[in-house]
């Protein structure tokens, strides 16, 4: 069972080039969300998905947009990338919403980094 | 806006020890409580969840209480064992659906 799977692992960019992030699930959880984690800022909500078809907006969404066409895949774009967004980015999924009693299931991050 | 606080930032103990992690949140209208582990470079792994109506879950060597009302939350882990050496994340969730992450508590467990 590969549970939430992110590739890639590691990429560059020159500023204002573009890409797109992928996260995979094999769990058939209707929830997924996107995090960037930064030092000394913690892991911060990009964007989420309640289902397929479903995208909505998270505490940091600027500069990035997300798609879930399928169920089990969750893609975040970054169109036109800046420094800011060096970071370390999540994929999580979730059987029921964050507010229930199901956890949340995170794969191992995708390391991004700005030039 | 909610404030997720964890102390301490590090520690390191001997094997064997019992040790206790402290969380604490300004905005107690939360839902869950939830602790995760991060080893280096690695994802979150989900440890215990704790529903707000609840007042302790255990795993194994793992307990963490919460105290709503209070704005508190602990981690015990039990007979530290060198293989605990992790980042301890504690996150609420209030209301929507993002996490409130603290910023972590480095652990690191020495033979």
């Amino acid at each position: 069972n590969a549970g939430v799977t992110q590739t890639p692992k590691f990429r560059v960019l020159k500023t204002g080039q573009s890409m797109t992030l992928l996260c995979a699930q094999d769990m058939n959880h209707e929830y997924m969300y996107w995090y960037r984690q930064d030092p000394g800022m913690g892991l911060r909500l990009i964007h989420y998905s309640v289902g397929e078809g479903t995208t909505a907006k998270g505490e940091v969404p600027d500069g990035y947009n997300v798609s879930r066409l399928k169920k089990q895949n969750f893609l975040l774009g970054l169109e036109s990338a800046a420094p800011s967004q060096t970071s370390v980015y999540f994929c999580a999924s979730s059987y029921r919403p964050t507010g229930g009693n199901s956890p949340l299931h995170f794969g191992n991050g995708t390391r991004l980094t700005v030039t | 806006k909610q404030e997720v606080t964890q102390i301490p930032a590090a520690l390191s103990v001997p094997e064997g020890e019992n040790l206790v992690l402290n969380c604490s949140f300004t905005d107690s209208a939360i839902y869950n409580l939830q602790w995760f582990r991060q080893d280096p470079g690695k994802g979150l792994t989900s440890l215990l969840l704790i529903q707000s109506s609840q007042r302790e879950q255990t795993s194994g060597r793992l307990n963490a209480s919460l105290d709503k009302s209070s704005g508190r939350s602990t981690l015990y882990i039990a007979a530290s064992q060198p293989g605990d050496s992790a980042t301890y994340l504690c996150a609420v969730v209030n209301s929507g659906y993002a996490l409130n992450f603290g910023k972590g508590t480095s652990l690191l467990v020495t033979p």
